[in-house]
């Protein structure tokens, strides 16, 4: 079983919906990150928390630590939201980032 | 956008062949980090630096060296390819340590035959 389990792992909607994209982990973090892939391959850091909740614009993202569970929300979703999102956590026994396999989302017009 | 760039974006050898990886960062952050991507695979390190002649292993370092002469350059090197090498590679940069990399380059797609 892998450290970070991210779901669903392919995700399509329709523009304007209210996207939910799950992280969950099995060990102890110091943080937990959110990465954005676009196709071509860029990665772009969309936040770092280890508590609570950030907002960036339409982006919302919420940490559980007890529950070790994160979400990551988009609001009002675009097409060019469409992208793979990426959970990683730093923790475990190296205490380096663990890296999910990423949701892809794709939303329609 | 932070200045990282990877050189080549792209590139097909064969196997056994020496290939090097260049990442050239322009924000004279300290550390710097090499990936790489496979499907079914987060992203998993190869190796990282913590600045000039600094280096050290990640996760997946077998078949694969790195040097770090200058700030702004990170080179990983696969001595002699092999078709399991065949990735796409990433390199990050940040001027925080703890593994928590602030900006990556835009990949390097590798292809070993």
């Amino acid at each position: 079983k892998n450290e970070v389990e991210q779901s669903p792992q392919n995700l399509t909607a329709q523009e304007g919906e209210f996207i939910t994209i799950n992280c969950s982990y099995s060990v102890g973090i110091s943080a937990l990150h959110w990465l954005q892939q676009h196709p071509g391959g860029g990665i772009v850091s969309l936040f770092m928390l280890s508590s609570g909740k950030k907002k960036h614009g339409r982006l919302i993202a919420t940490i559980n630590i007890q529950e070790k569970h994160s979400s990551l929300h988009i609001t009002a979703s675009h097409p060019r939201d469409s992208a793979v999102y990426i959970c990683a956590v730093r923790g475990g026994a190296t205490n380096k980032l663990i890296f999910g396999t990423g949701t892809l989302l794709a939303v329609q017009p | 956008d932070a200045g990282i760039t990877q050189s080549p974006r792209h590139k097909v050898t064969e196997t056994g062949t020496p290939v090097t990886l260049r990442c050239h960062q322009t924000e004279n952050h300290r550390y710097m980090y090499w990936y790489r991507q496979d499907p079914g695979h987060g992203l998993r390190l190869i190796h990282y630096s913590y600045g000039v002649k600094d280096t050290d292993k990640g996760e997946v370092s077998d078949g694969y060296s790195v040097s770090r002469s200058k700030t702004e350059d990170f080179l990983l090197t696969l001595e002699s390819a092999t078709s399991s090498q065949t990735s796409v590679y990433f390199c990050a940069i940040s001027d925080s340590g703890g593994h928590q990399p602030q900006h990556f380059g835009d990949g390097t797609r590798l292809s070993i035959l």
